[in-house]
């Protein structure tokens, strides 16, 4: 079975600073999706970034970007020039890409991030 | 605007009694989700269904029971046999097909046991 784990329950940056976010995951299928969600105090889920296994580029978007580690199952999430309002909860998701199977997703349990002003 | 829509936001139960956790979607979504979040344990995953009428039970699946009669709806009712109910409950749905695989969730509905 699939495992998603965020070893840092939570993290602090000054604002306009850069922060990295751990996860790591195990699997033994070789193509699926990852995915970082931002959860802010609204506890509204909002998808920050995907990146598809198959893919070597790293995903991009904005002040946001990952560090795709396939043979190390390992998908960080770095924040640049932090803002007040990045503060929140951010999970890292797995998805396996398999048509055949299930669409079932697998989170991890959190990282929360405080923007120090 | 398409989005998933979630009621109430706030509900309180007294133990005993089942409650119904609405969640509706309008875009046209063939995958839907339930989750429970509490604290320090992330979402866990408690019914999803992938086509209407059919649905599979998640990782905690006891306690509670969906049905999936139209597209656009996933209802999950908490019955009294959920021992510890009280938590945050989050929808979710997904395109069937395309490279878009990411769900969208609702806003979610916080159950209380009193």
């Amino acid at each position: 079975a699939q495992t998603v784990t965020q070893s840092q329950p939570e993290m602090s940056v000054q604002e306009a600073e850069t922060v990295t976010l751990s996860c790591t995951y195990d699997t033994s299928e070789s193509d699926y999706y990852l995915f970082w969600y931002k959860q802010p105090p609204s506890r509204q889920m909002i998808l920050v970034i995907r990146q598809e296994a198959y893919k070597q580029q790293n995903a991009t978007e904005n002040r946001f970007s990952v560090n795709f580690q396939k043979a190390a199952k390992s998908f960080s999430l770095k924040i640049s020039d932090s803002q007040l309002g990045d503060a929140a909860m951010y999970f890292c998701a797995y998805r396996s890409r398999s048509t055949s199977g299930t669409y079932k997703y697998i989170f991890g349990t959190g990282t929360r991030l405080k923007v120090l002003a | 605007d398409g989005g998933i829509t979630q009621s109430p936001k706030y509900l309180f139960r007294k133990e005993g009694q089942n409650v119904t956790l609405s969640c509706e979607q309008n875009l046209n979504h063939d995958a839907m989700y339930w989750y429970r979040q509490d604290p320090g344990q992330g979402l866990r995953l408690i019914y999803y269904s992938q086509i209407v009428n059919d649905f599979q039970k998640g990782d905690i699946a006891e306690g509670y029971s969906v049905s999936r009669e139209k597209k656009e709806s996933f209802p999950l009712t908490v019955t009294s046999a959920q021992k510890n109910p009280t938590a945050f409950y989050l929808c979710a749905s997904k395109v069937g097909q395309g490279p878009y695989n990411e769900q969208f969730f609702g806003p979610g509905t916080r159950l209380t046991v009193l």
